[in-house]
């Protein structure tokens, strides 16, 4: 089945205690990127990857670290989580590199820093 | 950056009347997307639309773009309680995707 998996699903963690959610794509896209979805917000970007080994920061990239050193696979890392990062994450992918094309969102993982 | 902006925040309608949402954007977009978040769920791809004036129909729902290419609209005719869910307009440029703050509807039966 074609899907984008993320991990974990839930997870209440501490200040400052590094964390890394993971977004597994089986569809060979290209292109995938990272939201938070906040109450009153709706989905900001926070980073966006275009192919293997490209990266760039989207609207709210700070405190976020991202990687894509191979296809299928595009973690978010947060080296040092502050309560504000709280919210509710979602991974996308699509088939084309610019991100103008049909997107396969994962389920969502929601985070709590205490 | 581009912003593109989604009204109304939130909608409560009776089942069987019809529901409107729009974006608007002070900037050409050259392309919208919609997608729709079931309550409690992920945002899923309805539809994109890339020309100028174009109209798209998917049973209900009506997709419109501008002819400046500016702002969008999603209509649903007769409104059922399957349609509650947040909608949300975004404009891709370059790789980096812009959302609407979305539109919460309600239907009541």
């Amino acid at each position: 089945e074609a899907q984008v998996t993320q991990n974990p699903r839930y997870l209440i963690t501490v200040t400052g205690k590094k964390l890394t959610v993971t977004c597994s794509q089986n569809m060979n896209h290209e292109y995938m990127s990272w939201y938070r979805q906040d109450p009153g917000l709706g989905l900001r970007q926070i980073y966006y990857s275009m192919n293997v080994e490209v990266t760039d920061k989207g609207d709210v990239p700070e405190g976020y670290k991202v990687s894509r050193k191979e296809k299928r696979n595009f973690p978010l890392i947060l080296e040092s989580p502050s309560p504000n990062q709280t919210s509710l994450y979602f991974c996308a992918s699509g088939l084309q590199g610019t991100g103008a094309n049909v997107l396969t969102f994962g389920a969502g993982s929601r985070l709590t820093v205490l | 950056g581009q912003q593109v902006m989604q009204i109304p925040q939130y909608q409560h309608v009776q089942e069987g009347e019809d529901f409107t949402t729009y974006c608007n954007s002070s900037t050409t977009l050259s392309n919208i997307q919609w997608y729709k978040q079931r309550p409690g769920g992920h945002p899923v791809f309805l539809i994109q639309l890339v020309k100028s004036g174009e109209v798209k129909k998917q049973k209900r729902l009506t997709f419109q773009f501008g002819e400046a290419k500016k702002n969008s609209s999603l209509h649903i005719t007769a409104t059922q309680t399957t349609d509650v869910g947040t909608y949300f307009c975004a404009s891709a440029s370059y790789g980096k995707l812009t959302f609407g703050q979305g539109t919460i509807l309600t239907v009541h039966p």
